[in-house]
């Protein structure tokens, strides 16, 4: 059974603070690594996708995939109230099906 | 920005009856995909399609299941005879190509009584 696991949290810190987010995953053949928000009653909006080891920046998002230990992050900087929401990462496999972690909830208090 | 369309936002239906939910995936994106999310749980696979075909099903997706692309847009869910246990958020989410993000729509609400 392939999984992807997260700590549900809540993760709670300071507005303008960096949030770190993380995630493992059981299939050493996943390709695909994706970050998803998703505030409560809403659908997963795409933050951010990363394929190769390394780190991947996008504005105040930071993405890192480190394929040996099966492990992906998600970095936000400075912080703010309007973060708040649950983080979902997913992986996809051999077939483009994504396999979601049960998220972790980000509280950004002001 | 393109977004994927679902219809209805809610539906609430009384057990056994069948239901649709209804797509309309972004306009030049090939691969479609159902998945749910029951209430405080994981969101789950529940089928991929391409090139008008299931590519993939999950172990939910069984017999009361099936998936449609009748016209060139709408790309639609139907469950035969639902049950207590389908209460759930569906979500419609299309790609461009392998590997690709995959973006959803806003999901129907399903409620089954």
């Amino acid at each position: 059974q392939k999984e992807v696991e997260q700590n549900s949290g809540p993760l709670s810190v300071p507005e303008g603070a960096i949030a770190s987010l993380n995630c493992t995953y059981s299939d050493r053949g996943s390709q695909s690594f994706f970050w998803y928000r998703q505030y409560s009653g809403k659908s997963p909006e795409l933050i951010m996708s990363i394929y190769s080891n390394g780190d991947k920046e996008d504005g105040r998002f930071t993405a890192q995939l480190n394929k040996a230990s099966q492990y992906v992050s998600l970095l936000i900087r400075d912080s703010q109230p309007s973060d708040s929401a649950t983080y979902l990462c997913a992986v996809t496999s051999n077939t483009d099906k994504l396999i979601f972690g049960t998220g972790t909830r980000l509280q950004v208090f002001p | 920005e393109p977004e994927v369309t679902q219809t209805p936002s809610h539906q609430v239906t009384q057990m056994g009856q069948e239901v649709i939910l209804r797509c309309v995936p972004i306009s030049n994106h090939l691969y479609f995909y159902w998945y749910r999310q029951i209430l405080g749980q994981k969101v789950e696979f529940l089928v991929s399609f391409y090139n008008n075909e299931i590519s993939e099903k999950s172990e939910i997706f069984d017999d009361q299941f099936s998936v449609e692309r009748p016209d060139g847009s709408n790309f639609t869910l139907k469950i035969r005879s639902t049950k207590l246990e389908d209460s759930a958020m569906y979500f419609c989410a299309s790609q461009t190509g392998h590997n690709q993000p995959q973006h959803f729509g806003d999901g129907t609400r399903l409620s089954i009584l």
